[in-house]
């Protein structure tokens, strides 16, 4: 299957900074990213939809401020934590869509990014 | 928006024995339902899919039925191993637009 990348896979910041969380698409175009959110053996929370070239699509009670979401190519999405605090500490995946013509194929996942704000 | 429910959220059985783990979802438009396997720390991993005009699929142990009438959906695992232990998560979405999750079953196998 295609391989999507997420870097950093842990990060440990002090509260009020701003962590930057990457996702890459290493061997296809990814023209639609999604942004997940995962608590401790909950499941994955959808957070924002993120197409190349246009402004992310957030869900219902996902502060856009919050989480900057930026697609500038279609190999690359970012996930900006703003001003982190310890409530924001969670798991954190991507995953890409491998887009073959008109047809979408599956959903490929970054392996995540522990996000521990202290 | 779409609301994907599963159950059990947790299922113990023994070795050999079958696995089976169900889903129900809320909007007659989604089309295609995949199932996912996430071992902790781990990114999920497509197991199987289905898309709606398809009411059964088979891969070796695995298969998922799908009755759209009745919007639910499961996952069959045959002959389970210890190795199958694992969270499984189903899906729904319309055309790729969004993906909704249930809530996780964790499924253990006994040796």
């Amino acid at each position: 299957g295609a391989v999507v990348s997420q870097h950093p896979s842990r990060v440990i910041c002090k509260s009020g900074t701003s962590v930057k969380i990457e996702c890459r698409s290493l061997d296809f175009q990814a023209t639609t990213m999604f942004w997940y959110r995962q608590f401790p053996k909950k499941s994955l929370m959808l957070m924002a939809t993120s197409n190349e070239g246009s402004k992310a699509t957030y869900e219902q009670g996902v502060e856009k401020d919050k989480f900057l979401i930026n697609h500038a190519s279609l190999t690359l999405s970012t996930l900006t934590v703003t001003s982190a605090h310890p409530e924001d500490s969670s798991f954190y995946i991507c995953s890409a869509i491998d887009r073959a013509g008109n047809s979408y194929n599956e959903q490929f996942f970054g392996p995540g990014t522990r996000l521990t704000v202290l | 928006g779409e609301n994907v429910e599963q159950h059990p959220s947790t299922l113990s059985v023994q070795e050999g024995d079958s696995a089976v783990i169900k889903c129900t979802y809320s909007d007659s438009a989604s089309n295609y339902f995949p199932w996912y396997k996430q071992e902790l720390g781990k990114r999920p991993q497509l197991i199987i899919d289905i898309r709606s005009n398809v009411g059964e699929k088979k891969d070796q142990r695995i298969a998922v039925t799908l009755n759209k009438t009745a919007k639910h959906f499961s996952l069959h695992i045959t002959e389970t191993q210890p190795e199958d232990s694992a969270v499984y998560f189903c899906a729904a979405t319309i055309n790729f637009n969004k993906f909704y999750f249930g809530s996780g079953t964790k499924l253990n196998v006994k040796p």
